[in-house]
């Protein structure tokens, strides 16, 4: 399996520009979570989903960002409008269901810089 | 809300010794911890997973050990090298819910 891929690696946008990112989760894995890295917070949990379904988006920083799961093969995350503060890398990562061996297997990320 | 933290936040040592990297949680209700590795713009690599039941794992010259009743664990790398220089970060696994709460990292620098 090629892992866990995302697209784009990079993204630059204008403030207001909808911006979309893309998973593939690895094929077999029903977990798939998005994170989003900064300086300032580090790794945080914006939404995961099990058996394409959200499960919880507590961490969705507001309206603006959405994000779906349409099949198991496939998810994406938009933010629309962008601003500036949401410039950060987007990680997206996938986890079979299975017991306490069960580990997370990250994507290359997303680096998404909204000017 | 669980709570993970790492100490030191950044760690610079000679090639060759040995060291410590340590990870700390406030909730000892876990399913499992994983120890990661993040080179500068790039993903995480999963290094070592040790399940809520067990003491340590072993990869190479890895070694994570888990205490959890005390909130522990720490990360041993053995003869370090200039290759290890990257940012290592522990998540854990509550044993209910199914995310991943990630500590702050230790940037580590190996000099040659």
């Amino acid at each position: 399996d090629a892992g866990v891929i995302q697209s784009p690696r990079h993204e630059v946008t204008e403030m207001g520009q909808e911006v979309t990112l893309r998973c593939k989760p690895i094929s077999g894995h029903d977990y798939l979570f998005w994170y989003r890295q900064t300086m300032m917070r580090g790794l945080e949990l914006l939404i995961y989903f099990n058996n394409n379904v959200p499960i919880d988006d507590s961490g969705m920083p507001e309206d603006r960002f959405s994000a779906k799961m349409p099949n198991a093969s496939f998810s994406t995350l938009k933010i629309q409008p962008s601003e500036p503060r949401d410039s950060a890398v987007y990680f997206c990562a996938s986890s079979p269901t299975g017991g306490m061996n069960t580990e997370a297997f990250f994507g290359q990320g997303t680096r998404l810089t909204v000017v | 809300k669980q709570e993970v933290t790492q100490i030191p936040a950044a760690l610079s040592v000679p090639e060759g010794e040995n060291l410590v990297l340590n990870c700390s949680f406030t909730d000892s209700a876990i399913y499992n911890l994983q120890w990661f590795r993040q080179d500068p713009g790039k993903g995480l690599t999963s290094l070592l997973l040790i399940q809520s039941s067990q003491r340590e794992q072993t990869s190479g010259r890895l070694n994570a050990s888990l205490d959890k009743s005390s909130g522990r664990s720490t990360l041993y790398i053995a003869a370090s090298q200039p290759g290890d220089s990257a940012t290592y970060l522990c998540a854990v696994r509550p044993d209910t819910g199914n995310q991943f709460y990630f500590g702050t990292g230790t940037s580590l620098t190996v000099i040659p």
